[in-house]
């Protein structure tokens, strides 16, 4: 079963624009973490999130996280065409990485 | 330092036949976690490995069994192919046991068509 659900399920945007894609998910969790695909090969790992942490940046990515409303969204600033790809959030299960349904972006150049 | 290799990158079976799937994970990871990921879905969990038994699975069959290696090295074995078993199987490494807080290394994936 997914944990979380991303929102939109898939963006379409010009070269330049900001890209928010949206995490919710169902359970109490330690850390969020967002994930990369481009076409349907590997995950890479983009940013980590800690409960306790409100928001986080790395690059042209920024994270945030809010408990209460069990959500995170992902923040890419100035995207380019090489963005574009399947992004996933992903939360702490026993054992486990919990991913979420994906956002799939598109970036025009 | 190398990442997490998988083979074969590609493979078609026949329903009730079975596979083998291999995976050499990253240079200091112990841990080694398998996920399928079907068409437009997220990857799912299937089982994780540590110290070569099994830690953790998802909910799948019994005919998904694993292994892993002293060289921490890992297979996914599924018997009795079915077609929905048809995905990306991806396999994942990281340092140590424990729970979420590691980012996970994965490889690029073996991709199943079972016809």
């Amino acid at each position: 079963s997914q944990q979380g659900e991303e929102d939109p399920q898939a963006l379409s945007i010009q070269e330049g624009e900001n890209a928010t894609m949206n995490c919710s998910y169902k359970t109490s969790i330690n850390n969020l973490q967002w994930y990369r695909q481009n076409s349907g090969r590997g995950l890479v790992h983009l940013i980590l999130i800690r409960s306790n942490e409100r928001e986080k940046h790395s690059g042209r990515l920024r994270v945030t996280l809010d408990t209460s409303k069990k959500s995170s969204s992902l923040l890419i600033t100035a995207s380019r065409a090489a963005d574009t790809a399947s992004y996933f959030c992903a939360t702490d299960g026993t054992d486990k990485l919990i991913f979420g349904t994906g956002t799939r972006l598109q970036v025009f150049p | 330092e190398t990442g997490v290799t998988q083979s074969p990158t590609h493979l078609i079976k026949t329903r009730g036949q079975q596979v083998t799937l291999r995976c050499s994970s990253q240079s200091g990871h112990n841990t080694v976690s398998w996920y399928q990921q079907a068409l437009g879905q997220g990857p799912q969990f299937i089982f994780q490995y540590y110290r070569e038994e099994e830690n953790g699975r998802g909910n799948f069959p019994p005919r998904f069994s694993g292994l892993q290696f002293p060289n921490y090295s890992s297979e996914l074995n599924v018997n009795a192919l079915e077609l929905d078993d048809s995905a990306l199987y991806l396999c994942a490494s990281s340092p140590a046991q424990q729970t979420g807080a590691n980012v996970l290394t994965f490889g690029a994936g073996s991709r199943l068509t079972v016809l």
